[in-house]
């Protein structure tokens, strides 16, 4: 199983910052199977950016992704207040799903 | 637009089995596209369940394989999921999903907003 360790596990940080959230693999994931998720309390994840660097149906331009192999960015370039919430890395391979634990950023 | 709703107890028994549906509007089922169930402890991480297609075929967690089985009802344009055997530790918000996995890709694209369910005696 391939295991993902998302960095930091709490970014506290003001509106108009730059984020920069890291997700690391066990082992190599395919680019086409790494996404990220937003997560507000109460809700549901909300797909934000899918193949490690397309952003969904909907979500803003300041949101971006990228890397490949073993290490992955999310990068949001310049915060909005709706945008403190709780994000999660998940990659596909071998049939399966594994999620990282989560990063949450904070209102500094 | 695609939406999908949870149904189900919201509080099962340990040792019994957990029943959830999910029914999906907006889009057939027998359209493509795997469907699949994630869930969430309380304030704790994702984790995947397993998917199903509307053939029938499914994959599973391997750490929740013996425990799970999820069956699809085209007709009412629905599937579900079954876990037996539950503890305390099967408390958790339960998601469904669509699975984009069908279509070469890999990641979930709608969700529901998810089901509360609570193992309690």
């Amino acid at each position: 199983e391939i295991v993902l360790t998302q960095s930091p596990g709490t970014l506290s940080l003001s509106p108009g910052e730059r984020a920069t959230l890291s997700c690391r693999a066990s082992q190599s994931v395919s680019s086409s199977y790494l996404a990220w998720y937003q997560q507000k309390p109460g809700q549901a994840p909300r797909l934000l950016i899918y193949g490690a660097s397309s952003r969904a149906t909907g979500i803003p331009d300041r949101f971006s992704g990228s890397g490949s192999g073993t290490d992955f960015t999310l990068t949001i370039s310049r915060l909005e207040p709706e945008d403190f919430a709780v994000y999660y890395c998940q990659q596909y391979g071998s049939s399966r799903y594994t999620f990282g634990q989560g990063t949450k950023l904070e209102i500094k | 637009q695609v939406q999908l709703q949870e149904s189900g107890p919201g509080l099962v028994k340990p040792s019994e089995t957990l029943s959830l549906t999910c029914a999906v509007s907006g889009y057939s089922i027998s359209s493509g596209y795997y469907w699949g169930w994630i869930r969430q402890p309380p304030g704790k991480g994702l984790e995947w369940i397993g998917s199903i297609y509307h053939s029938g075929s499914t994959y599973y967690n391997p750490s929740l394989k013996s425990r799970v089985t999820i069956s699809v009802d085209t007709s009412k344009n629905q599937f579900s999921l079954k876990l037996s055997s539950v503890t305390a530790a099967d408390t958790a918000v339960y998601y469904c999903a669509r699975d984009t996995r069908g279509f070469g890709e890999g990641y979930f694209d709608y969700w529901g907003q998810g089901t509360l369910v609570t193992v309690s005696s």
